[in-house]
Order: C-alpha cells, then structure tokens, then sequence
C-alpha cells in the first residue's frame, strides 16, 4: 500500500481482556516501530523491529505486552489482560533508513 | 532531566509571523534530528530532518541544529492557520533508529 496501515483503528475491550493490534509497513520498509501516546503525552517507544527481529524491546511496560513481525512485512502487538492504564493511541511506523513513516493509529479504551 | 525537551505552548504567533520552535536534548552522541507534526487526533507526519549543525531549509520551513549547544529549532515562515498544530522534536541516538520524542509544542496560528 501506499502508506503504513493500522487495525483496528478503534477498539474498547473490557479489563482483563486481551487485545491484537495489527500494523501493516510500506511495502519494503525493512524496520518497524511500536510507539504509544496517551492523551496529550508525547510518543513512548515500546519496541522496534529490523526485519523479524526484535533488537530493542527496552520500552515493552509489563510482560503483558508482546510483538512479532513476521515475512518481514506485518507486526502483531498483543497486550494480555488489559488495564484502564493501556488506554492510548498505538501508533506503527516503518522506516528504511532514519525517517519513520507513522500509520494511523489504534485508538484503544480499556473500561 | 527529561532526554528531549520542549515548550508545550502553546505558542501563539499572528498570521504572517515566523514561529519559532525549540527543542533541546541531552544525549550528546544523538545524530539524526527530526520535526514532526501531528493534528489533532491524527498520527505525526514528518515534516524535516536535519543531520549536520547549521541550517537546513525546505520551502517555508527551517531547522537549525546546534551540536555543542544541544539544541534544534525549527523557523515557520509566513505562518498559516493550517500550520496550527502540536510539533513534536524526535531525536535519533544510540543507533536502531529508535526515536526518543519531546512532548511536543503546540502551535496557534491567529487570523
């Protein structure tokens, strides 16, 4: 596609409850980004990928956070047992070199 | 002492004027400096970046960057109501791409 794509783009779940967000890179963009930001936060690094590789997961909050990239091209970003504190934006951007490209976002409201 | 710093504004500055933005950060070893802008409710487009000390201009935009100095600016000129919008300051440092975001600024052009 022409840009970096996001599913859904919103989501309430319950407390407690697992959720999947999708991100779908530029089509060859080799690294990909997991970033959150919470209402009028700045962007908080969770963790980035170099083809399916995940070199840097310094920013993962709680082990109930998880990601995988697979074919190099779509990431997962899994959260378990979600907690009214996860509610944000999840934001995925793909870059090839320095500059980042940032998708829409999933906007997630845990009740 | 937070990594990336900036004002949160907001800023207001009249239609015409040049916008000033400020950014400062403190990893000295940090290379690659970026500007984003993000509207309300929507992700962060890039707008500039910028390597090497000195000035970088790309059509009404200008980045300066200060590497003795830790600092980067970012100069609207002729500033548009449409330019109103939160500018966040990234900066790249410790290799990975990884990107460490200011809160932002939040610009007010006025008719």
């Amino acid at each position: 596609g022409a840009g970096v794509s996001q599913s859904p783009s919103n989501k309430v779940t319950e407390k407690g409850k697992d959720v999947e967000l999708r991100c779908d890179p530029i089509s060859g963009h080799t690294a990909l980004y997991w970033y959150r930001q919470s209402l009028g936060q700045g962007l908080e690094f969770l963790i980035y990928f170099q083809g399916n590789s995940a070199p840097d997961k310094s920013g993962l909050p709680s082990d109930r956070f998880s990601a995988e990239r697979t074919g190099g091209s779509v990431s997962t970003l899994t959260i378990q047992r979600t907690q009214q504190e996860d509610s944000a934006v999840y934001l995925c951007a793909s870059s090839i070199r320095e500059t980042q490209y940032f998708g829409p976002g999933t906007r997630l409201l845990v009740l | 002492q937070k990594e990336v710093e900036q004002n949160s504004g907001p800023l207001s500055v009249p239609e015409g004027a040049i916008a000033s933005l400020n950014c400062t950060y403190s990893d000295r070893g940090s290379q690659s400096f970026f500007w984003y802008r993000q509207y309300s409710g929507k992700s962060p487009e890039l707008i500039m970046f910028i390597y090497s000390n000195g000035d970088k201009e790309d059509g009404r935009f200008t980045a300066q960057l200060n590497k003795a100095s830790q600092y980067v600016s970012l100069l609207i000129r002729d500033s548009q109501p449409s330019d109103s919008a939160t500018y966040l300051c990234a900066v790249e440092a410790g290799g990975g791409n990884k990107l460490t975001f200011g809160t932002g600024t939040q610009l007010k052009v006025e008719l």
